[in-house]
């Protein structure tokens, strides 16, 4: 089944303590992609990367860190997180030249 | 700068019609609708592209202006199943990738 995977899909942690929240696509996607959701802000872009070893900021990168060593796997890095980091992210996906992003399920991560 | 969604929110009752607005102060090379339902991730619907129109969804349709940088959706006869919250992802150029999106407006429809 075509999807685009995230772990974990649930964390509390405590500020400071760093973490990865894992993204995975089997699509061959070239194209992947991070956002935030919270309440009234929509969507809003972290780090999007076009393919291995190329990525870029978003409209919010600001403490957060990715990497793109593999075309399936596409990692958030939070190195030293913070209360305002709480939020639901999605990675996401879609291959070159197309228009439609597939979304993966959301991870809720709440830092205390 | 996200683009500015219209209305807010929006009750509707079963086969009522509906008009989602989205503007951007930036000119627009392309404009991406998504729904949301509560708990779910974002699907995507449709497409417009700078010089083009794209239907892509049951009877949702939309329109692109570019001169006035805006997007409209239009929901014709809603169905209980249209419930849920319409993103517009508006991209300015330079990269295809890099999407910004609107606050949403939440849509219900009720029997």
């Amino acid at each position: 089944e075509a999807q685009v995977t995230q772990n974990p899909r649930y964390l509390i942690t405590v500020t400071g303590k760093k973490l990865t929240v894992t993204c995975s696509q089997n699509m061959n996607h070239e194209y992947m992609s991070w956002y935030r959701q919270d309440p009234g802000l929509g969507l809003r872009q972290i780090y999007y990367s076009m393919n291995v070893e190329v990525t870029d900021k978003g409209d919010v990168p600001e403490g957060y860190k990715v990497s793109r060593k593999e075309k399936r796997n596409f990692p958030l890095i939070l190195e030293s997180p913070s209360p305002n980091q709480t939020s639901l992210y999605f990675c996401a996906s879609s291959p070159q030249g197309a228009h439609t992003i597939y979304f993966g399920e959301g991870s809720w991560l709440t830092v205390v | 700068q996200q683009p500015v969604q219209s209305p807010q929110a929006v009750i509707l009752r079963e086969g009522e019609d509906a008009v989602i607005n989205c503007s951007s102060s930036k000119a627009l090379y392309s404009v991406h609708w998504y729904r949301q339902k509560h708990g779910e991730a974002p699907v995507f619907l449709m497409i417009l592209l700078k010089g083009g129109e794209q239907k892509g969804h049951e009877k949702i349709s939309a329109s692109f202006n570019e001169k006035k940088q805006q997007s409209s959706l239009y929901l014709t006869a809603s169905q209980l199943s249209y419930s849920g919250t319409y993103f517009c992802g508006t991209n300015s150029g330079g990269s295809n990738y890099k999407l910004t999106f609107g606050k949403g407006t939440l849509l219900t429809v009720n029997p």
